[in-house]
């Protein structure tokens, strides 16, 4: 596997359900990024981490849940969701340099294609 | 204002023409820039960094940086109909800041 990886690439759930979403890079990079994308929309940064730390949440709510085991993988676990959450979800990666101040491109996965029923 | 300001198009351009795309940002402290290619229904693909000021070229693509004037824009020569995306541009400084992206289409 290169670059970074997603999982499920598409997922329809109900409004009751629990699903998660698995990212993965395989860039040896530091910092990983939840967006969320709906039709025709800008990107939404939803979450990022560095170095396994969360270090911003952009006043998501609560039932977006996300999870960083290790600098390579990280989850996004869903629950009780709305019908406006059905949206592209992208993972990003990259490189952060010392103290945040400058960051390289980042790389994205393809994306999961999520619809809430 | 925005951190990362595009022109929101769409932009229209015939085959063949050149497309310029621009976009402007606030913070002066940034370091890093960025062009994204996105097609529709696709996540975004880099097509372009640039650091210093001044023009850099990579095939049909050039970027250019003035970080007295906080502006950059991206040039696509000899415009295909392939080149018909959504294109972002992305600044650093401290994190990756998006724009909202222009529309390009490009008419055969």
């Amino acid at each position: 596997e290169t670059g970074v990886t997603q999982t499920p690439r598409h997922l329809v759930m109900g409004m009751t359900n629990k699903k998660s979403l698995k990212c993965e890079q395989h860039l040896g990079h530091n910092a990983m990024y939840w967006y969320k994308q709906s039709a025709k929309k800008p990107l939404e940064l939803m979450f990022v981490y560095n170095f396994k730390e969360q270090t911003e949440n952009n006043s998501v709510p609560s039932r977006f849940s996300p999870e960083c085991p290790n600098s390579s993988h990280l989850f996004l676990h869903l629950h009780t969701l709305q019908p406006e959450d059905s949206a592209l979800y992208l993972c990003a990666s990259s490189q952060e340099g010392p103290q945040s101040t400058w960051s390289y491109e980042q790389y994205f996965g393809p994306g999961t294609r999520l619809t809430v029923t | 204002q925005k951190e990362v300001e595009q022109n929101s198009g769409p932009l229209s351009v015939p085959e063949g023409a050149i497309a310029s795309l621009n976009c402007t940002y606030s913070d002066r402290g940034s370091q890093s820039f960025f062009w994204y290619r996105q097609y529709s229904g696709k996540s975004p693909e880099l097509i372009m960094s640039i650091y210093s000021n001044g023009d850099k070229e990579d095939g049909r693509f050039t970027a250019q940086l003035n970080k007295a004037s906080q502006y950059v824009s991206l040039l696509i020569r000899d415009s295909q109909p392939s080149d018909s995306a959504t294109y972002l541009c992305a600044v650093n400084a401290g994190k990756s800041t998006f724009g909202d992206g222009t529309t390009l289409t490009v008419k055969p």
